[in-house]
């Protein structure tokens, strides 16, 4: 079975902080993602990644930044916290030439 | 833009009783199409998926259809049961490039 594990299942931070948010994986796939879930907005794609060291921004980059210095390890940063990035924050890895995703468990994320 | 519409937030359905859900998408480079299913404070999991050669493929009581002409796709939930209450996500994907998910249905399975 694909274990795609996310640091935190729930993080309070300030407005302001620099947050990290930690996906690891333990099948050597190359594609990881990171989404955000909103209550009538679906899942919406912030950053993927086809490979360590690369990068490409998804619909919503803003505010976001991302790292990939090991293939197992997608981690997503908040440079500076806002409360409209109050979210459920998703993550998903699939091999290449794969459809299908497989997601983590997801990080409730509240900026106060 | 919006490439994959689900436009119903929330379908009610009676138990033991037949849950359709419906999508359109736009952009006719797709080539896969999935199905998600999430409960609240877990990670979607993935239900079933349907390659654009294909118009129809069954999973146990999961069925889902594409309409390739009419760029449309529907799952089918038979018999519902308690379980199967959940949001549903529909998403498409050109193979090897990023997913994209539409808004989400909330099904609820009344007894």
């Amino acid at each position: 079975d694909v274990k795609v594990t996310q640091s935190s299942r729930y993080l309070v931070k300030r407005t302001g902080e620099k947050v990290f948010l930690e996906c690891v994986q333990d099948m050597d796939h190359e594609n990881m993602f990171w989404y955000r879930q909103d209550p009538g907005l679906g899942l919406r794609l912030i950053y993927f990644s086809y490979d360590v060291k690369m990068k490409e921004k998804g619909d919503i980059p803003e505010g976001y930044s991302v790292s990939r210095e090991k293939k197992e390890r997608f981690s997503l940063i908040l440079e500076s916290a806002s409360t409209n990035q109050t979210s459920m924050y998703l993550c998903a890895t699939n091999p290449t030439g794969w459809a299908e995703a497989f997601f983590g468990q997801g990080t409730r994320l509240t900026v106060v | 833009d919006q490439q994959v519409k689900q436009n119903s937030p929330s379908l009610s359905v009676q138990e033991g009783r037949i849950s359709i859900l419906n999508c359109d998408y736009t952009n006719s480079m797709f080539d896969y199409f999935l199905w998600y299913k999430k409960y609240p404070a877990e990670g979607p999991t993935f239900l079933i998926s349907i390659s654009s050669i294909k118009d129809k493929n069954e999973d146990g009581r999961f069925t889902v259809f594409l309409n390739k002409s009419a760029k449309h796709l529907s799952l089918h939930i038979v018999p519902s049961q308690p379980g199967d209450s959940a949001v549903y996500f529909c998403a498409a994907s050109v193979r090897d490039d990023k997913i994209i998910f539409g808004k989400g249905t909330r099904l609820h399975i009344l007894p």
